[in-house]
């Protein structure tokens, strides 16, 4: 069975400063996905990033990048440039071509302080 | 174009009633889930619709819960003779074609059962 886990309940980061949170995974698939969700207080989840598991190069959008090592099974997040709106809760989350739903982290809490 | 919706935003019911929630999926998409989060928690898979095949019901946690998609649109998540442990956020997304593809979120249902 597929899980995913995010070992840092809580994290902290000074505006305009860098922020990475940790996700890593067990997966017995070879057609798999990667997402990293963000829930503001709204509870909207966001999609930030997706990261297809045969693509070796990282994905990025704007300040928003990844650090995928397959072979380790780690997939963190690195925020830059940190904003007051990044502030939320951050979920990792597997998905695979052989299932439907996706597994999901128990989430990170990230403060961006002023 | 309309994101995912999802109704109603807040339900407060009392132990042993019926509640229904609805969920309407971004046009064209053909897969619908369903997803509950509990305070502090991940989200835990409930139920997955894909076009016209049988829904994976796998994460459903008793047979007080159910969920139809009628005409391939729009869902309901009926929860019978609710809980107090059933209260949650119920969370539904929607994807294009199926596991592949991003799963998009609705805003979720708070459900409070006293």
């Amino acid at each position: 069975a597929q899980t995913v886990t995010q070992s840092q309940p809580e994290m902290s980061v000074q505006e305009a400063e860098t922020v990475t949170l940790s996700c890593t995974y067990d997966t017995s698939e070879s057609d798999y996905y990667l997402f990293w969700y963000k829930q503001p207080p709204s509870r909207q989840m966001i999609l930030v990033i997706r990261q297809e598991a045969y693509k070796q190069q990282n994905a990025t959008e704007n300040r928003f990048s990844v650090n995928f090592q397959k072979a380790a099974k780690s997939f963190s997040l690195k925020i830059s440039d940190s904003q007051l709106g990044d502030a939320a809760m951050y979920f990792c989350a597997h998905g695979a071509g052989s299932q439907g739903n996706l597994i999901f982290g128990k989430g990170t809490k990230l403060s961006v302080k002023p | 174009g309309a994101g995912v919706s999802q109704s109603p935003s807040n339900k407060v019911t009392e132990k042993g009633k019926d509640v229904e929630l609805r969920c309407d999926p971004i046009s064209g998409h053909t897969a619908l889930y369903w997803y509950r989060q509990s305070l502090g928690q991940g989200l835990e898979f409930l139920i997955y619709f894909q076009g016209n095949s049988a829904p994976d019901k796998s994460g459903l946690p008793s047979d007080r819960f159910s969920a139809e998609r009628t005409g391939g649109s729009v869902s309901t998540l009926t929860i019978q003779r609710t809980q107090q442990e059933d209260s949650a956020v119920y969370l539904c997304a929607s994807s294009l074609v199926g596991s592949r593809e991003t799963q998009y979120f609705g805003p979720g249902t708070r459900l409070l059962v006293l």
